[in-house]
Formats: structure tokens, sequence, C-alpha cells
């Protein structure tokens, strides 16, 4: 399975942009990229997901590669309830053996400063 | 909707004890999910689940049950619990395979 590789940590100050890096070198043609997010004593949630293009939502935007070996979760204006763990997967759309089997990386820890 | 509800919150065990960790949703998502964090970690897979009937196992189902009978429920059952099974217990649901997933608040359990 194709494997992720995220900073263990980054900072930012509130009403700042965050760009969060996650390089997948080994990713397949029919491999998702997904986010979530972890807030403390929480379960992960959903943040953003892609393929080829980029990606926007209410929540984040999310760069990716041309190459498609890494991308970019960018939150335009971190608040302090952005706070969190994020997590990067990635999930085959092709099924096989990783059908159903989605694992999480230990993720990046976001600190935000007021 | 509730969405997805884990039952207990809290639990502490017995070694050699056993129990079942509760899930359901009401969101009628075919697939579920059980997964474990250590403290400091990432989400280990433990089972998972494509609809009623069908499970499989994920990165580590050792000491693991578990079984799908509903669409709406998937328990997670301890058999001779052991220290190294205290963790927080996530179950999480999704419509499809590559549909976003829905957590649980968590299960926090210890085993002493």
């Amino acid at each position: 399975d194709a494997k992720t590789t995220q900073p263990n940590s980054m900072e930012s100050n509130e009403e700042e942009p965050v760009h969060l890096p996650c390089n997948h070198s080994t990713i397949s043609g029919t491999d998702y990229i997904h986010w979530y997010r972890q807030l403390p004593s929480q379960g992960p949630e959903y943040v953003i997901h892609g393929l080829t293009s980029n990606v926007n939502n209410r929540m984040a935007s999310l760069a990716i590669a041309e190459d498609r070996k890494s991308s970019t979760l960018i939150l335009h204006r971190a608040t302090l309830r952005d706070a969190a763990v994020y997590y990067c997967i990635l999930i085959s759309g092709a099924g096989g053996t990783s059908y159903g089997k989605l694992t999480f990386g230990q993720g990046t820890i976001l600190t935000v400063h007021p | 909707n509730a969405g997805v509800t884990q039952t207990p919150k809290f639990r502490i065990l017995k070694i050699g004890q056993s129990m079942t960790l509760q899930c359901t949703q009401d969101m009628n998502h075919n697939y579920m999910y059980w997964y474990r964090q250590d403290p400091g970690m990432g989400l280990k897979l433990i089972y998972y689940s494509v609809g009623a009937g069908i499970t499989d196992k994920g990165e580590v189902p050792n000491g693991y049950n578990v079984s799908r009978s509903t669409t709406e429920d998937f328990p997670l059952r301890l058999e001779l619990a052991a220290p190294s099974q205290t963790s927080v217990y996530f179950c999480a649901s999704s419509y499809g395979y590559l549909e976003k997933l829905f957590f649980g608040s968590g299960t926090q359990l210890s085993v002493l």
C-alpha cells in the first residue's frame, strides 16, 4: 500500500494561512488523497479529498502536485479551533487487497498561536 | 441524526475479563470500521465491514472479534482483556468505500 509522510508538527499564528504538506511518492493512479483532522479528545473529522485536481470546500483547500507525489492542505485563515492533528491518507480506488482498509499515520500536530 | 454512537465512553477492565464495545449508526451506511488509537499515535484498523454479514480483519485484529448482523450495528468484542489493549477505540462508518468517514466520539478503555 502507498504510504504518506507528514511533518510531525507545525505552528501558525491565528488569522494567517497554513500549508500542511504531505508526501506520497509511491501513489498509484487510482489512489485518492484524503485529509482528516482530530481535535483533542475527539474522533477524527473529514476535511477534504481529491484525486488529481485541486479542491476547495468550506473548511479548506487541497492542492495536488502535477505528478501527484505530494499534496498540500491549505487552511486560509487559521483559528484557534483549527489546532488539531491532521492526517493525510491514501485510499485506493482500485479496491483489491486494500479494499475497505484505511491506514492513518501519525499525522501533523498543528499548533495555532493567538 | 445522531450519526455514529459509541458506548460506553469509559471502561476499566481487569486482566482476563471480556466486554463488548457497542457501535451503532443511523445513516444507513454500508461500511463500518473499528480503530484503536494508542497515546500519541495514529489510528490502527482492527476490523472493518462492507455490509451486513461481511467482516474482515484490519492491521491489528488479534484479541478482538466483530459481528455485523444489521446495517446499523457493529459491536467489537474483547475476549480475555490484556494490558496491551489499553487504548482509545473509535468506530466509524461511511456510505461507500471512497466516501468520507464519520467517527464516533470514542471509548477509552483501560485494562489493569
